[in-house]
């Protein structure tokens, strides 16, 4: 079963710019949380997307929205970035539901703002 | 709010037993995860619990104490490739986690 797949791996964009990533899930599941890491503040948590709508929502500004399509694959978009966007941004996929399943990380796109 | 906390940094022989604790206080409790991350690398999952005690995984254990909002997970026969970022999350009552900012573990021969 493929795993997860973050496209693209690595993007560089200037201050003022706006990016969109996209997360394929592994097949058969609904679930996608966003994550962004960096070595100051580690993993924190973006939002997540159930069957097309947004469960759950971290503490990022506005700036940084998303959405699910009916194939589970995921896009999040990033207006006006700012240098402080320049992370690692990681999605995981679960099977999700009511139930708690673990969530399967993708290797992730590592954006420059420059 | 949420405020997850684990060591920094660890140091550990080869051959050897590590313990590294996690301690969490968080607006309602839906399971708490462990997660090994190498550098350069996406984390992946190591154990899960939800309930009090301890769950024993081959070289890896973890144990959940709900009521003093304490976990460890412990790394027996410490190898090499074992040295990598150890990453607490706890899921509240939603289903977002909630990382800690990772317990990075060097093994030494």
């Amino acid at each position: 079963k493929a795993g997860v797949t973050q496209t693209p791996r690595y993007l560089i964009k200037t201050r003022g710019q706006q990016v969109t990533l996209s997360c394929s899930p592994i097949s058969g599941h609904r679930s996608v949380s966003w994550y962004q890491q960096t070595p100051g503040q580690g993993l924190q948590f973006l939002f997540e997307y159930f069957s097309e709508t947004q469960r759950n929502k971290g503490n990022f500004p506005g700036r940084f929205s998303g959405r699910q399509f009916s194939n589970s694959r995921s896009e999040m978009n990033v207006s006006t970035l700012e240098l402080g966007d320049s992370a690692l941004y990681l999605c995981a996929s679960s099977l999700a539901g009511q139930q708690i399943y673990e969530q399967y990380f993708g290797p992730g796109t590592r954006l420059t703002v420059t | 709010g949420q405020n997850i906390d684990q060591p920094t940094e660890m140091t550990a022989t080869e051959g050897a037993i590590v313990q590294i604790n996690c301690t969490y206080q968080t607006s309602g409790f839906n399971g708490l995860f462990w997660y090994q991350q190498h550098a350069g690398e996406a984390p992946t999952f190591l154990s899960y619990n939800v309930l009090d005690g301890l769950e024993e995984k081959g070289r890896f254990s973890s144990f959940l104490s709900r009521s003093k909002g304490y976990s460890y997970l412990l790394l027996k026969e410490l190898q090499m490739k074992d040295s990598a970022s150890y990453l607490c999350a706890v899921r509240n009552s939603g289903y977002a986690l909630n990382f800690g900012k990772g317990t990075s573990l060097l093994v030494t021969p």
